[in-house]
C-alpha cells in the first residue's frame, strides 16, 4: 500500500483558513486521496476526496499537486468543531468503496478560540 | 436507520471470556466493515463483508477473532479466549458499493 505522511499537529485560530498537508510520493496513477476527520468521541467521518483535480465540497476544499505526491486539505474558516484528527488515505477505488481504508496517525488540528 | 449503531457501547470483561459484539450497519449499504482502534491511534482493519460474502479478513489478528453476516445486513464480531491486549474500540461502518464509509460509535471494550 502506498503510504502518507502527515505532520502530528496543528494549530489554527477561529475563522482562520487551515491548510493540513499531505505527502503520498510513492502514489500510483490510480490511488485515489481521501481525507477523513474524527471528532474527539467519535467515528471518522468522510471529508473529501479527489483524483486529480482539486475538489471543493461544503466541508472543504482538496488541492491536489500536478505531479500527485502531495495534497493539501483546506478548510476555510476553521470553527472550534474542526478540532480533530485529520487522516489523509490512499484507496485504489473510488470513494473507498469495497476497500479498507488504511489510516495513519493523522493530524491533529487545535483551533485556538 | 438513520446512521450505524453498535451494541453493547461499553463491554467490560475478564481474561478468557468471549464476547460478541453487534454491528447494525445503515439499511441497504451492502458492505460492512470492521476496524480496531487503539487509545490514541487511528482504527486498524480487521474485515469486511459484501453482503453475507466476506472477501477479506486479512485484519483479523488471530484465529481467535471472527466475524458473520449471515443475512447480509447485521453483522457480529467474536473475539474468543479474550486476552488484555484486545482491549480497544472496536468500530463498525457501511458503505453503498462505490460511496464513503459511514462509521458507527464503537463499542470500548476492556479485558481484565
Amino acid at each position: 500500500d502506498a503510504k502518507t505522511t502527515q505532520p502530528n499537529s496543528m494549530e489554527s485560530n477561529e475563522e482562520e483558513p487551515v491548510h493540513l498537508p499531505c505527502n503520498h510520493s510513492t502514489i500510483s496513477g490510480t490511488d485515489y486521496i481521501h481525507w477523513y476527520r474524527q471528532l474527539p468521541s467519535q467515528g471518522p467521518e468522510y471529508v473529501i476526496h479527489g483524483l486529480t483535480s482539486n475538489v471543493n465540497n461544503r466541508m472543504a476544499s482538496l488541492a491536489i499537486a500536478e505531479d500527485r505526491k502531495s495534497s493539501t486539505l483546506i478548510l476555510h474558516r476553521a470553527t472550534l468543531r474542526d478540532a480533530a484528527v485529520y487522516y489523509c488515505i490512499l484507496t485504489r477505488t473510488n470513494q473507498g468503496g469495497s476497500e479498507k481504508l488504511v489510516f495513519g496517525k493523522g493530524t491533529k488540528l487545535t483551533v485556538n478560540p | 436507520g438513520a446512521g450505524v449503531s453498535q451494541s453493547p457501547r461499553y463491554k467490560v470483561t475478564k481474561r478468557g471470556q468471549d464476547v460478541t459484539l453487534r454491528c447494525d450497519p445503515i439499511s441497504s449499504h451492502a458492505t460492512l466493515y470492521w476496524y480496531q482502534q487503539a487509545l490514541g491511534q487511528g482504527p486498524e482493519f480487521l474485515t469486511y463483508f459484501n453482503y453475507e460474502a466476506q472477501p477479506d479478513k486479512s485484519g483479523l489478528p488471530s484465529d481467535r477473532f471472527s466475524a458473520e453476516r449471515p443475512e447480509g445486513s447485521i453483522s457480529t464480531l467474536t473475539i474468543q479466549r479474550t486476552e488484555q491486549r484486545d482491549s480497544a474500540m472496536y468500530r463498525c461502518a457501511s458503505s453503498l458499493e462505490g460511496t464513503e464509509q459511514f462509521f458507527g460509535p464503537g463499542t470500548r471494550l476492556t479485558v481484565l
